[in-house]
């Protein structure tokens, strides 16, 4: 099952603009991350946020996490082709011995 | 350091086969855990080793085992492999901090192809 729905599923936009994504999770939490996958291949950690945290910063990305509504965000400014990929939220489950990721959404950058 | 390693990158099987795939975690790592993603299901949490000992298994079949090596290089085995079976397999490492499954590291994974 998955804990995190991930919106928009599919997102297009031109090079430049900024590329927002949510991700709602059902349980508590102690931590949230993101990852990036490029076609076919491993999962790239892009940032943690735990969950005492509001807001997290790593270059062009900015995430947000609201524990009261359950929900993350994550912005990407100005944004390259090299961010085309699929970006996943994942958060530990289980006695925090798992991650379970969400549906994903799917970014591309038109040139 | 070096990142997570697997092996082999690309396997092709037949219906009632087993394989054994390997991963090799981040030096000091002693968490490895095992995730099957499929263009259906997505990505599903397989089992987690930590120091040699299983301590979670998602909902998978009993065809699906693993272990870890005391030096925390595991394997994961499918016996009997159906085509259902075809998906990217990813292992990652991590360590913990504050009893919590701290930042995951991935493999590039195996893809498996059953026919």
């Amino acid at each position: 099952s998955q804990q995190g729905e991930e919106d928009p599923q599919a997102l297009s936009i031109q090079e430049g603009e900024n590329a927002t994504m949510n991700c709602s999770y059902k349980t508590s939490i102690n931590n949230l991350q993101w990852y990036r996958q490029n076609s076919g291949r491993g999962l790239v950690h892009l940032i943690l946020i735990r969950s005492n945290e509001r807001e997290k910063h790593s270059g062009r990305l900015r995430v947000t996490l609201d524990t009261s509504k359950k929900s993350s965000s994550l912005l990407i400014t100005a944004s390259r082709a090299a961010d085309t990929a699929s970006y996943f939220c994942a958060t530990p489950t289980f006695g925090n011995e798992k991650l379970t990721f969400g549906t994903g959404t799917r970014l591309t950058i038109i040139p | 350091k070096a990142g997570v390693t697997q092996t082999p990158r690309y396997l092709i099987k037949t219906r009632g086969q087993q394989v054994t795939l390997s991963c090799s975690p981040i030096s000091g790592h002693r968490s490895v855990s095992w995730y099957q993603q499929t263009p259906g299901q997505g990505l599903q949490f397989l089992f987690e080793y930590f120091s040699e000992t299983q301590r979670n298994k998602g909902n998978f079949p009993g065809r699906f085992s693993g272990r870890q090596f005391s030096n925390s290089r595991s394997e994961m085995n499918v016996s009997t492999l159906e085509l259902g079976d075809s998906a990217l397999y990813l292992c990652a490492s991590s360590t913990w901090t504050g009893g919590a499954l701290d930042t995951q590291y991935f493999g590039p994974g195996t893809r498996l192809t059953v026919l």
